[in-house]
């Protein structure tokens, strides 16, 4: 079992719709999340990290469940240049990070 | 913006030359990597170091070396280059006191 899982799409959506994507990690002793933007042909970039609390960011809203070991990406009122791939990333320790295989979202006119 | 800089960004290069791919970061982070990912494909790391002279093999196999011999450099060899190898290597480097892994643009490599 890969230690990061996430649905890899493509999530087609029109502009303005509210789409969520998850992402579940195996290992419980994760302590940091983040979710990363990788467009096409490009190198990722870090999009936000994930708080216990929950964070939000303009359009965009990640939660934590660590009961559930499940991490979520909620994008509101989704625009063009959203399309890209949205990679999960888990930080365990003083080990490198490790980084789901993405999911990908194309958002349509 | 990272200060993480790639060379060569694009390479197309004959079976069995020898190459070497430079990493370097003007950020003085003492953690850097290497990953490999095909086009649409996940990435995979294959060499990682945490500090001068420190070195590990990554998650996938891999017929590269690296070295660490100074702070900011972490170059890539491939002894003899093979039609397999084609595929994007990205370099990246990380603070030791913080999460934030900063990624450079990315070598694009073609073996024919």
């Amino acid at each position: 079992r890969k230690e990061v899982e996430q649905d890899p799409g493509p999530f087609n959506v029109p502009e303005g719709a509210t789409v969520a994507f998850n992402c579940t990690y195996s290992n419980s002793a994760s302590q940091s999340f983040f979710w990363y933007r990788q467009d096409c042909r490009k190198e990722p970039k870090l999009l936000m990290s994930v708080y216990s609390s929950g964070n939000e960011d303009g359009r965009f809203t990640a939660q934590l469940n660590r009961a559930s070991q499940y991490i979520s990406l909620l994008i509101r009122d989704s625009k063009l240049s959203d399309s890209a791939t949205y990679l999960c990333v888990v930080l365990r320790g003083n080990t490198p990070l490790v980084f789901g295989k993405g999911t990908r979202l194309s958002v349509i006119a | 913006e990272a200060d993480i800089y790639q060379t060569p960004r694009y390479l197309v290069i004959g079976t069995g030359k020898k190459i070497t791919l430079e990493c370097s970061q003007t950020m003085g982070h003492d953690k850097m990597y290497w990953y490999q990912q095909d086009p649409g494909m996940e990435l995979h790391l294959i060499h990682y170091s945490y500090g001068v002279n420190s070195t590990e093999k990554g998650d996938l196999s891999s017929e590269s070396t690296v070295s660490r011999i100074r702070t900011e450099h972490f170059p890539l060899t491939l002894e003899s280059a093979r039609p397999s190898h084609t595929s994007q290597y990205l370099c990246a480097s990380q603070p030791s006191s913080g999460n934030t892994i900063y990624f450079g643009e990315g070598s694009w490599l073609t073996v024919v």
